[in-house]
């Protein structure tokens, strides 16, 4: 069936670079995508989201971008600080559904 | 801290039990969904209550099962436990529950033995 999946499920930066994480999905009927952190032994956490009509958000220090025609979404990170260790999902929602689908995350570790 | 809040943190059982994970909501999110966490499978989501009804089911077992309550908390019962079934369960809620921004508790992890 259609999920959504990760390109890499590691990434290992050093602190103050810039962090990019990547995410495909495969509905092309998905209207919204959401960034969620989530640090070990916690919840999900909201970072950002972008609805379909856009190509860009930013929040502060992440950017959303989201590329239609290849069905790719990405999440920046700039000047990456330890706190950003974390497993990074993303999810989308096919079409107005109810819920949100999660692909299975991208572990950060970010190094001094 | 989400606003949303889930009991017990931990739990441990025993293969065969039946056990009932516990959400409440953030103030004013009518919508409640569960969701499983394993290693192997990421985040799976399991079923959405909106208002007191059921409004969308993921792929939760028939061993399982979930209401909404009239003062919106929510419960999550899982019976005839298995060793696989060893998993966080995340409650999360949002205020329509058509699929926008969800706000996750912080879990009850379950462990089957």
């Amino acid at each position: 069936g259609e999920s959504v999946g990760l390109h890499l499920p590691t990434l290992s930066v050093q602190e103050g670079d810039n962090s990019i994480i990547n995410c495909a999905y495969s509905n092309s009927a998905s209207d919204y995508f959401i960034w969620y952190k989530q640090e070990s032994g916690k919840g999900p956490q909201f970072i950002i989201d972008i609805r379909s009509n856009m190509d860009k958000r930013q929040g502060q220090r992440v950017t959303v971008l989201l590329n239609k025609t290849v069905k790719h979404l990405s999440l920046q990170i700039a000047a990456t600080q330890p706190g950003d260790s974390a497993v990074y999902f993303c999810a989308e929602n096919p079409n107005s559904g109810y819920a949100l689908n999660f692909g299975k995350g991208t572990s950060l570790l970010v190094t001094p | 801290d989400s606003g949303v809040t889930q009991t017990p943190k931990h739990l441990i059982t025993a293969t065969g039990q039946r056990v009932t994970l516990r959400c409440s909501p953030r103030s004013g999110d009518l919508s409640v969904y569960w969701y499983q966490q394993s290693l192997d499978q990421g985040l799976q989501f399991l079923i959405q209550y909106y208002n007191g009804e059921e409004r969308a089911k993921g792929n939760i077992l028939e061993r399982f099962s979930a209401q909404q309550f009239p003062d919106l908390h929510s419960e999550l019962n899982l019976s005839s436990l298995e060793l696989g079934d060893s998993a966080l369960y995340f409650c999360a809620s949002s205020v329509e529950g058509r699929g926008e921004k969800l706000f996750f508790g912080s879990g009850t992890q379950l462990s089957v033995l």
